[in-house]
């Protein structure tokens, strides 16, 4: 079965601290893989994209790196912010030939929550 | 606006009851997915449109769920008899094409008493 694992569920840090938020995965076979920010209350926002090909990508303080080979990714936040707290999402897309093509699998999330 | 604009934003309703969620997807978008959030959940994906024919409709949980987009525009996502676990956020969201960027509406929130 397709899943996207994330870890931690929440997490608090102070305003201006570094934090990594992990994503595992099993779709096979891979497509890309996205991370989104929601905001409560509104819809989900996206903040990277990689395809098996890419390792690292980044979006201002956001930094999101792939491991096709490990099915793994993580979200680095630099310089925590307050508008930074929201759910940050972990999202897979599968490629042709599997049963998940054209469907995204997410995973449930980490509560990230940011303190002054 | 140009964003993906989705109808109503609250809806409460009684057990047994039928309701209509509506999507507008940005203009041109043809790819239009619906998705279900639950409290505390990730999304989970119920059907995908391109254009008018729905291509991906295997997330749809059971026959009370339906979803049409008839002129490929403004898709209806249609719950019969509802059930108090239907209770979630219903997102909607369009592409330009299949496998391009998603744009996400702010959801409609279904509560069922």
């Amino acid at each position: 079965k397709n899943q996207v694992e994330q870890s931690p569920q929440s997490l608090i840090i102070l305003e201006g601290k570094n934090c990594t938020l992990q994503c595992n995965y099993t779709v096979s076979p891979f497509s890309n893989l996205r991370w989104y920010k929601q905001d409560t209350g509104r819809g989900p926002v996206s903040l990277t994209i990689m395809t098996f090909s890419e390792n690292t990508k980044s979006n201002g303080r956001y930094t999101a790196t792939l491991d096709a080979d490990t099915k793994q990714s993580s979200l680095h936040i630099t310089a925590s912010q307050l508008s930074d707290s929201a759910s940050y999402i972990c999202v897979v897309s599968g490629r042709a030939g599997g049963t998940s093509y054209g469907k995204l699998t997410f995973g449930q999330g980490t509560i990230l929550t940011v303190h002054p | 606006g140009a964003g993906v604009s989705q109808t109503p934003s609250n809806k409460v309703t009684e057990k047994g009851k039928y309701v209509e969620l509506r999507c507008d997807p940005i203009s041109g978008h043809t790819a239009l997915y619906w998705y279900r959030q639950s409290l505390g959940q990730g999304p989970e994906f119920l059907i995908y449109f391109q254009g008018t024919g729905a291509a991906d409709d295997s997330g749809l949980p059971n026959d009370r769920f339906f979803a049409v987009r008839p002129e490929g525009s403004v898709s209806t996502l249609k719950i019969q008899r509802t059930e108090r676990g239907d209770s979630a956020v219903y997102l909607c969201a369009s592409s330009l094409v299949r496998g391009h960027i998603k744009y996400f509406g702010a959801g409609t929130r279904l509560s069922v008493l």
